[in-house]
């Protein structure tokens, strides 16, 4: 089945440096991919759809210059936290419909 | 935006007995998906019912679905320890396979040796 590795695990970082979290297909060509944030005890958010080859969507209340988004190939998308400060730290996933299937996510901790 | 709602919110029952959550939802979907979720980790596909689906199986689960009232149901048969976890109903918009999926807020669920 598809499978979506996702990477880093979890991460700590010191606030106002940059963040890179990183989504591959492994079986499958993504065209699309859905980045979704979790703050703790509340439901997924959609942050933002990434297409391969073409500027991301952004949902709204979302700031674009800083969660930077790449899709430069079929099976990699990648989501960069910038400047991040410790409001950003939350659980990032990223999610294909290609057999509903989602990455195992990114804790991340801004310290 | 936020299309589904689960109820409860959190559910506390012993080990052995069934446990229930019930989702509701605003639009046309394709496809109604339910989803686990244990704390602070990934997430793991259980069910996925289609639109013109009533209910379906898998094992311990059950899931019903009911476009008339825009409703589903999970229900977790001989609950253990194991299955404590937030559980997401996900819906897929009619039409809307490239906008992402929508998740309600989540049912926790405790199950209590």
């Amino acid at each position: 089945g598809a499978v979506v590795s996702q990477h880093p695990s979890w991460v700590i970082c010191k606030s106002g440096t940059s963040v890179k979290i990183e989504c591959r297909s492994l079986d499958f060509q993504a065209t699309t991919m859905f980045w979704y944030r979790q703050f703790p005890k509340q439901s997924l958010m959609l942050m933002a759809t990434s297409n391969e080859g073409s500027k991301a969507t952004y949902e709204q209340g979302v700031e674009k210059d800083k969660f930077l988004i790449n899709h430069a190939s079929l099976t990699l998308s990648t989501l960069t936290v910038t400047s991040a400060h410790p409001e950003d730290s939350s659980f990032y996933i990223c999610g294909s419909n290609y057999g509903y299937t989602f990455g195992s996510g990114t804790r991340l901790t801004v310290v | 935006s936020q299309q589904g709602e689960e109820d409860p919110q959190a559910l506390s029952i012993q080990e052995g007995e069934n446990a229930t959550m019930n989702c509701s939802y605003k639009t046309s979907i394709n496809n109604l998906q339910w989803y686990r979720q244990n704390s602070g980790r990934g997430l793991v596909h259980l069910i996925l019912i289609r639109s013109n689906e009533r209910e379906k199986h898998s094992g311990r689960l059950r899931v019903t679905l009911d476009t008339s009232k825009k409703s589903s149901s999970l229900l977790i048969t001989a609950s253990r320890a194991a299955d404590t976890a937030s559980y997401f109903c996900v819906t897929m918009e009619s039409g809307g396979g490239a906008d992402g999926l929508t998740f309600g807020k989540g049912t926790h669920l405790i199950i209590q040796p």
